[in-house]
């Protein structure tokens, strides 16, 4: 089983639907927990990391974490078509390595 | 743009020749982290600096590669004997000491080997 597990896609929604991103883990050594966006052909940017369980919000985006299971999600509210990239979970243990999942394509169909 | 720059941003080598890119990272971070992508993939981490001192490799890492951060500011990874199998994005990433959650990528180098 690997560390971090994610669908790769692709999800194509509508226009101002929701999105839902997800990721599992198996080592629950993990603490942080981040997502990156990755434009083509572009360098990953990080969106947003919490510490722990429990939501944070930014903007439109929240982001989720459920250690007991080991389930983190990305919501993303109002998609815009800007927002058609690949997003990638990303995850940091005690020592400061850090696994990432392959990303998920996602579109927003206009 | 005081963000993470990379240099080239797009390699195309024979195989067997050398490389060598360049990585400046932000100017108040002292960790850099190499990493590589290919396509469908994440980014795996090769390895990282703190400072001048280079902390852990990857088994990914093999003795073809090396990097160096001689002075603690920019970083150069060289890829020896470069192989069709080394063709790939490499990605730098910078952070502020312990913020390893907290890393700000570079827009990568994209390696091609013919």
């Amino acid at each position: 089983q690997k560390e971090v597990e994610q669908d790769p896609g692709p999800l194509s929604v509508p226009e101002g639907a929701i999105v839902s991103l997800n990721c599992t883990y198996s080592n629950s050594a993990f603490q942080y927990f981040m997502w990156y966006r990755q434009y083509s052909r572009k360098g990953p940017e990080l969106l947003m990391y919490t510490y722990s369980s429990g939501n944070k919000e930014d903007g439109r985006f929240t982001a989720q974490v459920d250690k007991s299971s080991k389930y983190i999600s990305l919501f993303i509210r109002d998609s815009q078509p800007s927002d058609s990239a690949t997003y990638l979970c990303a995850m940091v243990n005690r020592d400061d390595k850090i696994i990432f999942g392959k990303g998920t394509r996602l579109h927003i169909l206009p | 743009d005081t963000g993470v720059s990379q240099d080239p941003r797009h390699k195309i080598t024979k195989r067997g020749q050398n490389v060598t890119f360049r990585c400046d990272p932000i100017s108040e971070h002292n960790r850099l982290y190499w990493y590589r992508q290919t396509l469908g993939q994440g980014p795996e981490f090769l390895t990282y600096f703190q400072n001048e001192a280079q902390l852990e490799k990857s088994r990914l890492l093999s003795d073809r590669f090396s990097a160096e951060r001689p002075k603690g500011s920019f970083s150069t990874l060289e890829i020896q004997r470069t192989e069709q199998g080394d063709s790939a994005m490499y990605l730098c990433a910078s952070s502020a000491p312990g913020g390893a959650y907290e890393q700000y990528f570079g827009p990568g180098t994209r390696l091609t080997v013919t």
